[in-house]
């Protein structure tokens, strides 16, 4: 299994300022996500955050407002930009085990923004 | 393109009485199925996958690939199955999960 931690775990925002969030797995993995989980709704992916390379975004997301960093194979960080209240959301990282069997969920940023 | 469909937002039920979440998918390959559940407070965790064929909590889920459902089942609910559920799919290669809304699960004593 993979231990996933975030940081911070909530946090209360001005409009326009940025927030940065931090993921750390107890393990190597290849395959690191980033989702997004609003009010109600499902959980929606963000981008896959690539080692040594640029994210790959989803539709609708971009790099300007969803910055990724993954320096190596057990952290990565989503900053999310220009913040605005309809980010207000849960962020949450996620890994694929090292087995490549089993997808794991940090526990989430709960993020509000004013 | 991938899709996982959850009919409902809200189950309830009482306890001891049948459970059924419905799943249905799309997608045009051979898709691996999960369902997932989040307790309140706690973090998304894996329920069960297809592929293990097994029961988890009492839990089982069947995939039929001419219906192309993943339906959850359990004959006989608990208090503490109360939670959200979701299912969701993974397609072939390094492809992350693609999820349902989620139904919200209320079994009522």
């Amino acid at each position: 299994s993979a231990v996933i931690s975030q940081k911070p775990s909530r946090d209360i925002c001005q409009r326009g300022t940025s927030l940065t969030i931090q993921c750390q797995v107890d393990s190597q993995v290849t395959m690191m996500f980033w989702y997004r989980q609003q009010p109600g709704q499902s959980l929606t992916l963000i981008a896959t955050a690539n080692q040594g390379s640029e994210a790959t975004y989803e539709s609708g997301f971009v790099i300007d407002k969803f910055p990724i960093s993954r320096p190596n194979l057990t952290f990565s960080t989503l900053t999310v930009s220009n913040m605005s209240p309809e980010d207000s959301s849960i962020y949450l990282c996620s890994v694929v085990s090292p087995a490549g069997s089993e997808q794991f969920f940090g526990p989430g940023t709960r993020l509000t923004v004013l | 393109a991938q899709r996982v469909t959850q009919p409902e937002k809200l189950l309830s039920v009482f306890k001891g009485a049948p459970v059924e979440l419905k799943c249905n998918y799309s997608y045009s390959g051979s898709p691996e199925l999960f369902w997932y559940v989040q307790y309140s407070r706690q973090r998304l965790q894996l329920l069960l996958r297809h592929i293990s064929r097994e029961s988890i909590k009492g839990f089982t889920a069947d995939l039929n690939k001419g219906e192309t459902s993943f339906h959850l089942k359990k004959p006989f609910a608990q208090e503490e199955d109360s939670a959200m559920y979701y299912c969701a799919l993974k397609g072939s290669g390094n492809t992350p999960l693609v999820f349902g809304k989620g139904t919200r699960l209320s079994v009522i004593a």
